[in-house]
């Protein structure tokens, strides 16, 4: 149980496109997401916490406008990395809580990695 | 702010080994730990959930403590195999639970067959 999937696994796009990134938790409902980035040999760093029918909270640094995030249902929350420039090349990786069990686990996707020629 | 540390940045053993890894963080005001698992361009395994109000929890060959008055855990690794070889990621959870966490760098963990 406590599956969560993400696509594309990988994604090269030129400089100017967007691109979009699914998160889905495939066997629980996640009234939140968190969507993270890593970048080589770095840790992960939380970008915004997605909720479900409301609008994302961004962390400090991390532009509302050029990362839009959308979660209209219990089960999928979308980044959108507008108009991509090299230095958004990185890891994405999304994780939903588990708020059935009581205990907040985080549950993660693979993860995609975003290249930007 | 949260800092998270994690010692040693690297590490590496012979097979059979039983070694201990570090995570210290800054405020002890958590909810819970969570100690990962990550492989080279792979995304996260979770090993061990620890909460505020627990010490610590066993996983097979894993033991991973929590003393929050001094801001540390432990993961501990018994009779190391070549297939543990990774890196090994401490994050903490505060907030209530309500948060996104927050990471060490890890420790990247070789072992040797």
């Amino acid at each position: 149980g406590a599956v969560v999937s993400q696509h594309p696994s990988w994604v090269i796009c030129k400089s100017g496109t967007s691109v979009k990134i699914e998160c889905r938790s495939l066997d629980f409902q996640a009234t939140t997401m968190f969507w993270y980035r890593q970048f080589p040999k770095q840790s992960l760093m939380l970008m915004a916490t997605s909720n479900e029918g409301s609008k994302a909270t961004y962390e400090q640094g991390v532009e509302k406008d050029k990362f839009l995030i959308n979660h209209a249902s219990l089960t999928l929350s979308t980044l959108t990395v507008t108009s991509a420039h090299p230095e958004d090349s990185s890891f994405y990786i999304c994780s939903a809580r588990d708020e059935i069990t009581g205990r907040s686990e985080q549950y993660f996707g693979p993860g995609t990695r975003l290249t930007v020629t | 702010k949260q800092e998270v540390t994690q010692i040693p940045a690297a590490l590496s053993v012979p097979e059979g080994e039983n070694l201990v890894l570090n995570c210290s963080f800054t405020d002890s005001a958590i909810y819970n730990l969570q100690w990962f698992r990550q492989d080279p361009g792979k995304g996260l395994t979770s090993l061990l959930l620890i909460q505020s109000s627990q010490r610590e929890q066993t996983s097979g060959r894993l033991n991973a403590s929590l003393d929050k008055s001094s801001g540390r855990s432990t993961l501990y690794i018994a009779a190391s195999q070549p297939g543990d070889s990774a890196t090994y990621l401490c994050a903490l959870c505060s907030g209530g639970g309500a948060d996104g966490l927050t990471f060490g760098k890890g420790t990247h963990l070789i072992i040797q067959p």
